[in-house]
């Protein structure tokens, strides 16, 4: 089954905790993306990826880091989180180096940060 | 600087009623829209997208939506609701012509009433 996998889905932790939210898609896209969802706010991209190895910074990249070291996988690191970092995050894929063809979305991961 | 507008934050329609959402955006060159479903604990799934000719756009589940440049509109429609549309919608516009951004409104949500 063609999908995007994310983990974990939800998660708490400490100010200042080094974690590693994991992507993967199975699909052999190009392109993949990490969005932040705020209430009222919409999706907010953080970083995205359009091939191994070509990464770039979105609207929001602050206490933000990614590599993309394999096609398949877009990991996102929050080196030091804060409270501010509380969010519902996506990641997500699609074909030929570009998000303007059909995105793959995630099921998302809530990150709560105390 | 481009920018989505969707000055509806919830909807409410009866079900088998038809249904329109809003989109407005701000954008200088020829756009390219989308409109995206987020169902309630789901990641986002396209259910149509705009970049050229018709601007009468055709998507899943029913949906269409209407370019119309003098109106910087893209509205999202369906004749007849179902109780499983409810959802929160997103529309988005393509932020640079590298097809690497999309910038994403704030979100419509729409309950459908028995």
């Amino acid at each position: 089954e063609a999908q995007v996998t994310q983990n974990p889905r939800y998660l708490i932790t400490v100010t200042g905790k080094k974690l590693t939210v994991t992507c993967s898609q199975n699909m052999n896209h190009e392109y993949m993306s990490w969005y932040r969802q705020d209430p009222g706010l919409g999706l907010r991209q953080i970083y995205y990826s359009m091939n191994v190895e070509v990464t770039d910074k979105g609207d929001v990249p602050e206490g933000y880091k990614v590599s993309r070291k394999e096609k398949r996988n877009f990991p996102l690191i929050l080196e030091s989180p804060s409270p501010n970092q509380t969010s519902l995050y996506f990641c997500a894929s699609s074909f030929g180096g570009t998000n303007y063809n059909e995105q793959f979305f995630g099921p998302g991961t809530r990150l709560t940060v105390l | 600087a481009q920018s989505v507008t969707q000055p509806d934050i919830h909807i409410t329609v009866s079900e088998g009623a038809s249904l329109e959402l809003r989109c407005n955006y701000s954008y200088g060159a020829t756009p390219y829209l989308f409109w995206y479903v987020q169902s309630p604990g789901q990641g986002l799934q396209l259910l149509l997208k705009y970049f050229s000719g018709d601007t009468l756009v055709q998507g899943i589940k029913g949906f269409e939506a209407e370019f119309k440049r003098s109106q910087s509109s893209f509205n999202l429609r369906k004749p007849s609701v179902h109780w499983s549309d409810a959802a929160e919608y997103f529309c988005a516009v393509g932020a640079n012509q590298a097809g690497t951004a999309l910038i994403f409104g704030k979100g419509t949500t729409l309950s459908v009433s028995s």
